[in-house]
């Protein structure tokens, strides 16, 4: 099947550790993304990449980096840096030829302990 | 900058009956596209439907359609025949067709709609 995946679906951080998500996708989309839900808020842009070996910052990109050295993925580093992390993470690919769509994985919940 | 408004957080509707959700937005720009996405309760987000801002037609999918008023910005999301499956929060989202730097999704707060058997 055709689609985006996720892992872990839960994730817990330690004070000071660095965390990484995982986002697969096999739509054979060029264009990557990496949103952080809070309670009560819309989605908020993390980072995104519209090419291999390239990726942009979004509006929230402090304590957290990302790679993309495959057009299939596109893992998220959550690092030590981001003081408040717990939130609901999504990813989501675009295929240029849908009228812009984003199509969205299934999510990762991170917790901090 | 773009914003996306949702000034329902909750509604509830009847099963079988119609129910609609309020969206406004505010642009500069002539292009762009517009969407509304599902987030039931597994959290993953699902299209429901798109519009481009070029065409005057409402978009429809099956029970789901829209009321797209480009001179008031406005684009509303009416559910017909409503089931206890769209049970869900619905988020409206706005994305310049500009492209370049501007490559992202602007999300509303959205709106929880219960649907009551």
């Amino acid at each position: 099947d055709g689609g985006i995946t996720q892992s872990p679906k839960y994730l817990f951080r330690k004070e000071g550790q660095n965390v990484t998500l995982s986002c697969e996708q096999n739509l054979n989309h060029d264009a990557m993304y990496w949103y952080r839900q809070d309670p009560g808020q819309g989605l908020r842009l993390i980072y995104y990449s519209q090419i291999v070996n390239d990726f942009q910052k979004g509006d929230i990109a402090e304590g957290y980096s990302v790679s993309r050295e495959k057009k299939e993925s596109f893992p998220l580093t959550v690092t030590s840096a981001q003081k408040n992390p717990t939130a609901f993470y999504l990813c989501a690919s675009r295929d240029r030829r849908l009228q812009e769509t984003q199509y969205f994985g299934p999510g990762t919940r991170l917790l901090v302990l | 900058a773009q914003t996306v408004t949702q000034s329902q957080p909750e509604m509830s509707v009847q099963e079988a009956e119609t129910v609609t959700l309020s969206c406004t937005y505010d642009t500069s720009e002539s292009d762009y596209y517009l969407f509304w996405y599902k987030q039931p309760p597994s959290r993953q987000m699902i299209l429901v439907i798109r519009q481009e801002a070029y065409k005057q037609q409402n978009a429809t999918e099956n029970r789901f359609s829209v009321n797209f008023q480009k001179a008031a910005k406005s684009f509303s999301l009416k559910i017909s025949d409503s089931q206890l499956g769209d049970a869900a929060m619905y988020f409206c989202a706005y994305r310049s067709a500009a492209g370049g730097a501007t490559n992202k999704l602007i999300f509303g707060t959205g709106t929880l709609l219960a649907v009551q058997p």
